[in-house]
């Protein structure tokens, strides 16, 4: 069946460093993929979203590309700061109109 | 911004009362959906919805039961609280996008302590 596999976390960096949380995932077809981020405390929010494979999705700084040839969603950012500091889940459009989540990753961003 | 709504935030209650946590969401959205989640960990799927008198349990195992009257509307119910059920539950719905490209929007989430 689908799923998704994230990079173990936590993650810890130091505030203006690259950040990468490797994202890989098995599906059927041409999925949509999704990164969420869950701040402590709150629910989560839709981070950026690409929907066919080369796309790019990009928001805040962050950004992944959908490389159906590695199979891969991998979310970057050139400089993190502290606010960055989060969950992040990977996701793709599964079955029955579900999402299939990958386990999270915890970013800790130290200054 | 997402127009997703749950309550309580935070609830603490006693061992065997009954609860139900609230959810509403005013974007028209047919499909909504209940997660558990400790904090911070994997979200497992409990009860989803398709549309108005639509429900269906999800992959976790779960004593809760939902209802779906209105479309706008998917609360959540525990006839009997345990300690186990303390948790966060999360509830979503859905932009119906196309090809399954629709995103979740999520609540902020209920806090659930059972003592």
């Amino acid at each position: 069946g689908d799923s998704v596999t994230q990079m173990e976390g936590p993650v810890t960096l130091s505030e203006e460093a690259f950040l990468t949380i490797n994202c890989t995932y098995t599906a059927t077809g041409y999925p949509s993929l999704f990164w969420y981020v869950q701040y402590p405390g709150e629910g989560l929010q839709l981070l950026l979203k690409a929907t066919k494979a080369d796309d790019k999705g990009s928001n805040k700084g962050f950004e992944a590309t959908y490389r159906k040839e590695t199979t891969s969603f991998h979310l970057e950012k050139g400089s993190v700061q502290v606010s960055d500091s989060a969950v992040y889940f990977c996701a793709l459009s599964g079955p029955r109109y579900q999402l299939i989540w990958g386990a999270g990753t915890k970013l800790i961003i130290k200054p | 911004e997402a127009d997703i709504y749950q309550t309580p935030r935070y609830l603490v209650i006693g061992t065997g009362k009954k609860i139900t946590l609230e959810c509403s969401q005013t974007m028209g959205h047919d499909k909504m959906y209940w997660y558990q989640q400790d904090p911070g960990m994997e979200l497992h799927l409990i009860h989803y919805s398709y549309g108005v008198n639509s429900t269906e349990k999800g992959d976790l195992s779960s004593e809760s039961t939902v209802s779906r009257i209105r479309t706008e509307h998917f609360p959540l119910t525990l006839e009997s609280a345990r300690p186990s059920h303390t948790s966060q539950y999360l509830c979503a719905s859905r932009n119906p996008g196309t090809g399954g490209s629709g995103e979740l929007f999520f609540g902020e989430g209920s806090r659930l302590t059972v003592l």
